[in-house]
């Protein structure tokens, strides 16, 4: 059973457009909802994150969106640049709980 | 020092061979974690150590065997793998559990 489902599974962009990632949750109890950037054959990087308590949260280009009613969020990626190109996992945890619940990651390609 | 150092980046052994992957952080985190990951997916949580003591096993199968031999140190100990345990293998720290997890790049497994 995943506990984060994300959407879509890829995107293509045109450079300078915005990129946008949808993540969706069930479990009221998470608090803390972090998005990773990883390319191919390297680690995941903690790109951004949000904690319930807060709409919105920006971070240069990258933004959260958090609803907290809807039990969503998302990323947006404002002028989308070729070196944005990534697979983008977003997830969600507890309070005390050291498991990261992981969505199925989004692939962004930014065509020139 | 910020961040998450892995070695070797790649290995290559045998379903006979015992190898050792090696893990280091030096940002004073108390949690470090091994993750699998497979092509296109998510990373699979598999170990967490909190204070250098075993804290979840994600009921891993034995041929891994974790150690922690203190808080900066992280080793993942491989024998009798099988073809299907080739993977990259990730490991992360915190500040303590349920906190940012910031990940290294990562040692890619083969085994043949």
């Amino acid at each position: 059973q995943q506990q984060v489902k994300q959407s879509p599974q890829s995107l293509i962009v045109q450079k300078g457009g915005i990129s946008i990632i949808n993540c969706a949750y069930e479990n009221t109890a998470f608090d803390y909802f972090p998005w990773y950037q990883q390319f191919p054959g390297k680690g995941p990087a903690l790109l951004i994150a949000i904690r319930p308590d807060v709409s919105e949260k920006k971070e240069g280009r990258f933004t959260i969106s958090f609803n907290k009613s809807a039990k969503q969020f998302s990323l947006h990626i404002m002028d989308s640049q070729p070196g944005d190109s990534a697979t983008y996992f977003c997830a969600a945890s507890t309070a005390g709980n050291n498991r990261l619940a992981f969505g199925k990651g989004n692939q962004v390609v930014v065509i020139p | 020092d910020t961040e998450v150092t892995q070695t070797p980046k790649h290995l290559v052994m045998g379903m006979t061979n015992k190898k050792s992957l090696k893990c280091e952080q030096h940002m004073g985190h108390r949690a470090m974690y091994w993750y699998k990951q497979k092509a296109k997916k998510p990373p699979e949580l598999m170990f967490v150590y909190s204070y250098e003591k075993l804290s979840i096993n994600e009921s891993v199968p034995s041929r891994f065997s974790p150690e922690c031999p203190n808080s900066s140190l992280l080793n993942l100990h491989l024998h009798a793998l099988q073809p299907e345990d080739s993977a990259l293998y990730l490991c992360a720290s915190s500040i303590k559990t349920y906190n940012e997890q910031f990940f290294g790049p990562g040692t890619r497994l083969t085994v043949l």
